[in-house]
C-alpha cells in the first residue's frame, strides 16, 4: 500500500466534453506527477507539481491543466477531450526528488 | 533527451528459477536515477529498486537486485527465485531534470510458469 488514491476509478466520456481527475495521499508527500499510460505503452510524463506550482512538464497541449492544493492533493484537469485521450491516469507522489509512490490509476475512456 | 529501451516485449520463465530482464538507457546527463516498476495486471505501479548514477554498489532489495553496467548504459532487473505473483509488466525508468521525473521504457511482460 503506497497510501496514495486516484478518484475515479474508472470513467467514460464523449469526444470534446471536459475531465477532472483527482490524486491524494494520507503520507504528506509534497509533489505529485501525472502520468499518461496508454494501452500496451509505457507511462509518459503529463507534469509535475510542487507547492501548489507547475515543476515540470511533458509534451503534452495546454488542454492538459492541473493544480496542487496545499493539502498536496492534485487535480488534472483534460479538455476538448479526443479518442487518443484514452488511457491510464497515474498519479505519483514524492518529497523532492525521493522514489515516487503510484496510486492505482483512473482508466479513461473516450468516446 | 533522455530515452529507454527495453528489449524484451514478453519473457517467460520457470517457478524458482532467476531471471534477467534488460533495460538499457540514453541519457547526457551526469546525475540520474534509475527506477525499476512492476506493473500487475490491476495498473498500480509497485516501485521494486532504486539506482542513482553515482553509486557505486550495485543496488539489492529482496530478492531484487539491479546489475547496474554504467560504461554500457544497462541496468537490468535481476529477480531470483521467481514465484508465481511475480507475473505482472516490469517497466525501467531514469529520472532528469535534477528531480525525479521519469521517462519510461516500453515495458516487459514477465510469465512465470509453474
Amino acid at each position: 500500500e503506497t497510501g496514495v488514491t486516484q478518484s475515479p476509478t474508472h470513467l467514460i466520456k464523449t469526444r470534446g466534453q471536459q475531465v477532472t481527475l483527482r490524486c491524494s495521499s494520507q503520507s504528506g508527500h509534497n509533489t505529485v506527477s501525472w502520468y499518461q499510460q496508454a494501452l500496451g505503452q509505457g507511462p509518459q510524463f503529463i507534469f509535475q507539481y510542487y507547492r501548489e506550482e507547475e515543476n515540470g512538464r511533458g509534451n503534452f497541449p495546454p488542454r492538459f491543466s492541473g493544480l496542487q492544493f496545499p493539502n498536496y492533493s492534485s487535480e488534472l484537469n483534460v479538455n476538448a477531450l479526443e479518442l487518443d485521450d484514452s488511457a491510464l491516469y497515474l498519479c505519483a507522489m514524492s518529497s523532492g526528488t525521493d522514489t515516487q509512490y503510484f496510486g492505482p490509476g483512473t482508466r479513461l475512456t473516450v468516446l | 533527451a533522455q530515452k529507454i529501451t527495453q528489449t524484451q516485449p514478453g519473457m517467460f520463465v520457470q517457478e524458482k528459477e532467476a531471471v534477467t530482464l534488460d533495460c538499457t538507457y540514453d541519457t547526457s546527463d551526469p546525475s540520474y536515477g534509475l527506477f525499476w516498476y512492476k506493473q500487475p495486471s490491476s495498473g498500480e505501479m509497485i516501485f521494486l529498486i532504486y539506482q542513482g548514477s553515482y553509486d557505486q554498489q550495485n543496488a539489492t532489495e529482496g530478492r531484487y537486485s539491479l546489475n547496474f553496467q554504467k560504461a554500457r548504459k544497462s541496468a537490468n532487473l535481476v529477480i531470483s527465485a521467481s514465484q508465481l505473483g511475480d507475473s505482472a509488466m516490469y517497466f525501467c525508468a531514469m529520472s532528469y531534470n535534477a528531480g525525479n521525473m521519469l521517462t519510461f521504457g516500453g515495458g516487459t511482460r514477465l510469465m512465470v510458469k509453474p
